[in-house]
This record gives C-alpha cells, structure tokens and sequence, in this order.
C-alpha cells in the first residue's frame, strides 16, 4: 500500500528564519509526483511545489525549496525567509504516474500544522 | 483564469433535509472530485469523474449522491445526513484523471456542512 507519513503535527518558526518540514513515503512505483500542498485558516489548498520523481533536481519556488531522496523515500520542504502568511496546515502528498488512466488519486500525509512567530 | 469555485460556502441542514453542493471549473478540466475533510484530519477522497464518467467511489454512504452534469459542474446531493457528516467538502479539479499536466489537483474553497 502506497502511504505518505508526516512526523510533524506542529512545528513553529521565528519570521524571517528557515524551516523544513519532513515527510516521508512508501511505494513500490519508480513513476510518480509528490507535492506540498497549503492549507491556511481560510480553508482553500493551495500548491506549494511539485517533484516528479523522474527527476534528480530538487524543485525551488522562489522561497521553497524539497530535498527529495527517492532511495529514502524522503521528501521534505524547507521554507527560507518565513513569513506571517506562511502559518498553514503543510500537507505532503504523492500521487502515482498514470498513463492515462482514471486514477489521479492524490494520497495525502496527516499534515503538518505550521505557526510563524513574529 | 485557474479558479474551483464551490457554493454555498455554508450550508447547515436538518437530519431530514435535502440539499446539494455546487462546484464549478472552467480550466477545460476533464477530472473533477469530491473530498471530506474533517478538523485537523487530511482530506480524503470520496468520488472521482473522469470525463463525466464516475470512475471511483470509495464506498461512500449511499445518502452522497454525486452528479456530473457536464465536464465543468459537479454537484453533490445530500439527503438524510448523520451528524457526523459535518464536515468540510472540498472540490478538485485536474486536467485529466491521469497525469497529464503533472497530476496536480486544483481545489476549491470548500464547503463547510453542519448536521444538526
């Protein structure tokens, strides 16, 4: 069974210094993407970032930025510079490679819940 | 334009009533899905269409009744909900049920339903 773990319920960080939240996951597929997702008080999940695990490069968006480790099966996220907006539920999630199919199931860890001090 | 949008935002209902939910896309999606997600919890999947097809249900109570009128609306039929149906339902979108366009899902802003 493919399942995404999350070790954090909470983690907290000083404005303006760096985090990284960790998740890790178990497949048995060498095709696949895994994702960040946001979650803040006003309810909408929003993308952080995508790794498609074909890839060896680890993605950046702006100030995120994972470290993937497909044989650790390691995906974490590191948030540089944080800010006030950047307080959210982190949800990691991982979805396998379909070719076409009907799946697009997206299988989500238990979420990280991320409090930005000022 | 990228946005799911999901009405009413509120909904609170009687045991006995009948209501739907609404979402709505006009990404030229062609996966759409229904999620549940209760406080502090991930959400998780209650039903997929695929090119207006339903292609998942995970054994979902027959008192959700999901309904693709055509690839950019989704709606959700309510009827005889227990209270621990209150929940937030979450709307996605994908640009296909496969993963084409990266597999991303696109959400919604969520409904929040109170049983009573």
């Amino acid at each position: 069974a493919q399942t995404v773990t999350q070790s954090q319920p909470e983690m907290s960080v000083q404005e303006a210094e760096t985090v990284t939240l960790s998740c890790t996951y178990d497949t048995s597929e060498s095709d696949y993407y895994l994702f960040w997702y946001k979650q803040p008080p006003s309810r909408q999940m929003i993308l952080v970032i995508r790794q498609e695990a074909y890839k060896q490069q680890n993605a950046t968006e702006n100030r995120f930025s994972v470290n993937f480790q497909k044989a650790a099966k390691s995906f974490s996220l590191k948030i540089s510079d944080s800010q006030l907006g950047d307080a959210a539920m982190y949800f990691c999630a991982y979805t396998p490679f379909n070719y076409g199919g009907s799946q697009g199931n997206l299988i989500f860890g238990k979420g990280t819940k991320l409090s930005v001090k000022p | 334009d990228t946005e799911v949008t999901q009405t009413p935002k509120h909904l609170v209902m009687g045991m006995t009533n009948k209501k739907s939910l609404k979402c709505e896309q006009h990404m030229g999606h062609r996966a759409m899905y229904w999620y549940k997600q209760k406080a502090k919890k991930p959400p998780e999947l209650m039903f997929v269409y695929s090119y207006e097809k339903l292609s998942i249900n995970e054994s979902v109570p027959s008192r959700f009744s999901p309904e693709c009128p055509n690839s950019s609306l989704l709606n959700l039929h309510l009827h005889a909900l227990q209270p621990e149906d209150s929940a937030l339902y979450l709307c996605a979108s994908s640009l296909d049920g496969g993963s084409r366009g990266g597999g991303e899902l696109f959400f919604g802003e969520g409904s929040r339903l109170t049983v009573l």
